[in-house]
């Protein structure tokens, strides 16, 4: 079975400029997840989709952040404008059930200067 | 209070030592407990997750949950220096709700 797919795998940009990553989960995977991690620190939810819905965009930066899953599959996470600040690992996990058995892909690695 | 808490470290064993990384979390309610392992420049995988009381072992990882304490430990008996990494733990409060994470614990077993 393959896993979650994730591109770019490495992303160096300046600030203000904007960045796309791209997330394919596991088949038949209805649960979505974008994570970021900081150095040092654990993963820290951003968004989670439910097939192509919303269910926690809580935490995510909605001035500068975007995201969809179109068709309840592949997902988009957007940074428009980036800041140093999110130097970090994005992280996109996937689930079959609700009781948490999250799988992540391999992750993007963004470096804002 | 934090939501998980763990153990920075690092944490230092020999080899064939048994490893113990704690847990603590602060919502009662909690229903799953996860370890993940995380080697440096890697993505987090699942070694372990455990929903009851007690005891759970898988192979030389065993995860104890005291949900009373709110308490979770991963234990690592006969440590390779194959598992030196950072440790994860991470809690489901509500079932269809994300995983919240600690800052993980990083775990050095010397040869």
């Amino acid at each position: 079975e393959a896993g979650v797919a994730q591109s770019p795998r490495y992303k160096i940009i300046e600030k203000r400029q904007s960045v796309a990553f791209w997330c394919n989960p596991i088949s038949g995977h209805a649960t979505l997840y974008w994570y970021q991690q900081i150095l040092g620190q654990g993963p820290k939810l951003l968004i989670q989709f439910q097939n192509n819905g919303v269910v926690d965009d809580s935490q995510l930066p909605k001035d500068r952040f975007s995201a969809e899953r179109l068709k309840g599959v592949d997902s988009t996470l957007k940074i428009q404008p980036a800041k140093l600040e999110d130097s970090a690992v994005y992280l996109c996990a996937s689930s079959l059930g609700i009781r948490g058995e999250q799988f992540f892909g391999p992750g993007t690695r963004l470096t804002v200067l | 209070q934090k939501e998980v808490e763990q153990n920075s470290g690092p944490l230092s064993v020999p080899e064939g030592a048994i490893a113990s990384l704690n847990c603590t979390y602060s919502d009662r309610g909690s229903q799953s407990f996860f370890w993940y392992r995380q080697y440096s420049g890697k993505s987090p995988e699942l070694i372990m997750f455990i929903y009851s009381n007690g005891d759970k072992e898988d192979g030389r990882f065993t995860a104890q949950l005291n949900k009373a304490s709110q308490y979770v430990s991963l234990l690592i008996r006969d440590s390779q220096p194959s598992d030196s990494a950072t440790y994860l733990c991470a809690v489901l409060r509500e079932a269809g709700t994300a995983l919240i994470f600690g800052k993980g614990t990083t775990l050095s077993v010397s040869s």
